[in-house]
């Protein structure tokens, strides 16, 4: 398989649960990011990983977890969300610095909190 | 650091007319320059990008983009828009040294019948 593979593509989830996001990359990319994009709101970067470390986090409350545990995965855990979290979560890859290659976006992972 | 301006931020546009999305950007070094597309409940897709050398450049789907140095602008244009263009457009820049890039709002594009 090749490309970025985000699963599930839905999750309807509580305010109590605890779930997980999975982004999947066989690219050879060293970098991933997670994205959330709301109705009618700028894409707004939340994590950036690097070599799989943790190279940037923006502010983003601590109900949200990322986890790499190596280049190709990417996870997001999720706990004790809120109804505004609900968004559409992208995973994005690229490859190193100054190769222009942009990012490869997967599908995306449509989030509801009820 | 970069940013990038989309002016726009909703265009419509009738079946079979051309079509510019305007963006600009701000950085104090190189950048590398990129278009992307967004159909609805999808991720977004790289359209065309500008690295270096002639400053039109092509891309999938037939748009093109031109990469104005002066007036740091990279504009995306189609001659000729069919419904199936109607979707959301991003315009992003990243330094020439650096892998992460920096994304425009956003631009949705509505083509009419």
């Amino acid at each position: 398989e090749t490309g970025v593979t985000q699963t599930p593509r839905h999750l309807v989830m509580g305010m109590t649960n605890k779930k997980s996001l999975k982004c999947e990359q066989h690219l050879g990319h060293n970098a991933m990011y997670w994205y959330k994009q709301s109705a009618k709101k700028p894409l707004e970067l939340m994590f950036v990983y690097s070599l799989e470390e943790r190279v940037e986090n923006n502010s983003v409350p601590s109900r949200f977890s990322p986890e790499c545990p190596n280049s190709s995965h990417l996870f997001l855990h999720l706990h004790t969300l809120q109804p505004e979290d609900s968004a559409l979560y992208l995973c994005a890859s690229s490859q190193g610095r100054g190769l222009g290659n942009g990012y490869t976006f997967g599908s995306g992972t449509r989030l509801t909190v009820v | 650091a970069q940013s990038v301006t989309q002016l726009d931020s909703q265009v419509p546009v009738f079946e079979e007319a051309p079509v510019e999305l305007r963006c600009n950007y701000s950085s104090s070094v190189s950048v590398y320059l990129f278009w992307y597309v967004q159909y609805p409940n999808q991720g977004l897709q790289l359209l065309l990008k500008y690295l270096s050398g002639s400053t039109l450049v092509k891309g999938i789907n037939g748009f093109e983009a031109e990469f104005n140095k002066s007036q740091t602008s990279f504009h995306l244009r189609k001659p000729s828009v069919h419904i199936s263009d109607t979707a959301e457009y991003f315009c992003a820049v990243s330094a020439t040294n650096a892998g992460k890039s920096t994304f425009g709002d956003g631009t949705t594009l509505t083509v009419k019948p």
